[in-house]
């Protein structure tokens, strides 16, 4: 799986949109790119996931470049609750799941 | 739908003694997954289910972990003899689509203090 790059932390006001950017400069073109986060005390939740386009969804938005080596995570309108660790992740989708890691992730915190 | 459930939510043992976490899938699901979360190591994939069937347990740390799916609704994940190493919150995941890394849907997960 290919390794990513996310910042350790980042900052965003209450209504305004978070962008989250993930840097995955190995991924190979049957990888996926997938968002989870997770609340505190909670289970990650999965967000979205990606190949090449574009996608949105009812909780945000992924956009991809167009080489793949980066993407961002975008949530529209961040609430108080969106304060949570989110984790960029590289993966094949195959049969195997294989030895996968969620990685250290981006913890967003959203201020009012 | 009441989502993945797992118990005991809590559970403090003692060093050497078995522990046995539970999981109920989501009703339908033909994948399973068991995670370990710690500071340390974040979050780790420890071994996943296709319908019933063990697929890979690469992830699995030793001997001393074994995991099992007598049936669509209901694994274990067992720990004999428990370590404090071992203290961690263990997750379980279930997704509707078979053998893929995609949408997963965790449980509340089962946090595990060994002494």
């Amino acid at each position: 799986d290919a390794k990513t790059t996310q910042p350790t932390s980042m900052d965003c006001a209450e209504g305004r949109a978070a962008n989250l950017p993930c840097n995955h400069s190995t991924i190979s073109g049957n990888e996926y790119v997938y968002w989870y986060r997770q609340i505190h005390s909670q289970g990650p939740q999965y967000i979205i996931h990606g190949l090449k386009n574009n996608e949105t969804n009812e909780m945000a938005s992924l956009i991809i470049t167009e080489d793949r080596k980066s993407s961002t995570l975008i949530l529209p309108h961040a609430t108080l609750r969106d304060t949570a660790v989110y984790y960029c992740i590289v993966r094949v989708v195959t049969t195997n799941a294989g030895k996968s890691t969620f990685g250290d992730g981006t913890t967003l915190t959203v201020k009012p | 739908d009441a989502g993945v459930i797992q118990s005991p939510r809590h559970e403090v043992t003692e060093m050497g003694q078995e522990v046995t976490l539970r999981c109920k899938p989501i009703s339908g699901h033909n994948s399973l997954f068991w995670y370990r979360q710690t500071m340390m190591r974040g979050l780790e994939l420890l071994i996943y289910f296709n319908n019933n069937v063990p697929i890979d347990d690469s992830g699995m740390p030793e001997d001393r972990f074994s995991a099992k799916m007598p049936n669509a609704s209901f694994s274990t994940l067992k720990i004999q003899p428990s370590e404090p190493r071992d203290s961690a919150v263990y997750f379980c995941a279930s997704s509707p689509k078979e053998g893929r890394f995609n949408e997963q849907f965790f449980g509340p997960g089962t946090r595990l203090t060994v002494l």
